[in-house]
């Protein structure tokens, strides 16, 4: 157990829709990432969030949102559902946001689109 | 341009034998991290060990080394002693610079045969 939570573990929805992944970083850590697994696209980086702000930005669409809170908890915002943004989420976090430190992965939330 | 290749989409190993796991980078940032981590069936992913451009050794831990060639842009992970567990899907990863963000390669899926 990383010490990263994420919910839902899964979730099924119809194209079109919105939805809202959660995770809840380790206990300390300030950072947390956003990836996106696909058998398309592999893993992919799409946001990190460091003390509350963005801090750097990858491959995430314009339809997709994130935030992270003061409580560090952070959530991830997909709206107007397409087909192809069916995959495995995870959240990732770390204490710092730069420099040599491992990132611990969430179980991850798998995304259906129908 | 590719950042991260795994050129081994599979790998087989026996019980108790030792098994490499090849990874190539490119990056022209003299700062940058390489990472391995595992990924199971149940589909989290595990950190399993770390590796600094500036690191004079290459890294260790367990049964898990790896062998870093900064001259050639190799890391490859070595597993002695495999074990049924090891049987995942293995990523290698970079961060470049004093960004965070992960690069994933493509993965390596090693099944360990008693």
């Amino acid at each position: 157990d990383s010490g990263v939570t994420q919910t839902p573990k899964h979730l099924i929805t119809a194209t079109g829709q919105r939805v809202t992944l959660r995770c809840s970083p380790r206990s300390g850590d300030l950072s947390v990432y956003w990836y996106q697994q696909s058998l398309d696209q592999g893993l992919q980086f799409l946001i990190q969030y460091y003390n509350g702000e963005e801090r750097a930005k990858g491959n995430i669409l314009e339809r997709f949102s994130a935030q992270q809170f003061p409580d560090l908890h952070s959530e991830l915002n997909l709206s107007s559902l397409e087909l192809g943004d069916s995959a495995l989420y995870f959240c990732a976090s770390s204490v710092v946001g730069f420099g040599h430190n491992e990132q611990f992965f969430g179980p991850g939330t798998r995304l259906t689109v129908l | 341009a590719q950042k991260i290749t795994q050129t081994q989409p599979g790998m087989f190993v026996q019980e108790k034998e030792a098994v490499t796991l090849d990874c190539t980078y490119d990056t022209s940032d003299p700062s940058y991290g390489l990472f391995w981590y595992k990924q199971p069936s149940s589909g989290e992913m595990i950190f399993l060990i770390y590796q600094g451009s500036y690191d004079q050794q290459n890294a260790t831990e367990g049964r898990y080394s790896l062998n870093f060639q900064k001259a050639r842009k190799s890391a490859n992970l070595v597993i002695s002693a495999s074990q049924l567990g090891d049987s995942a899907m293995y990523f290698c990863a970079m961060r470049e610079g004093d960004t965070d963000k992960l690069i994933f390669g493509t993965g390596t899926r090693l099944q360990v045969f008693p």
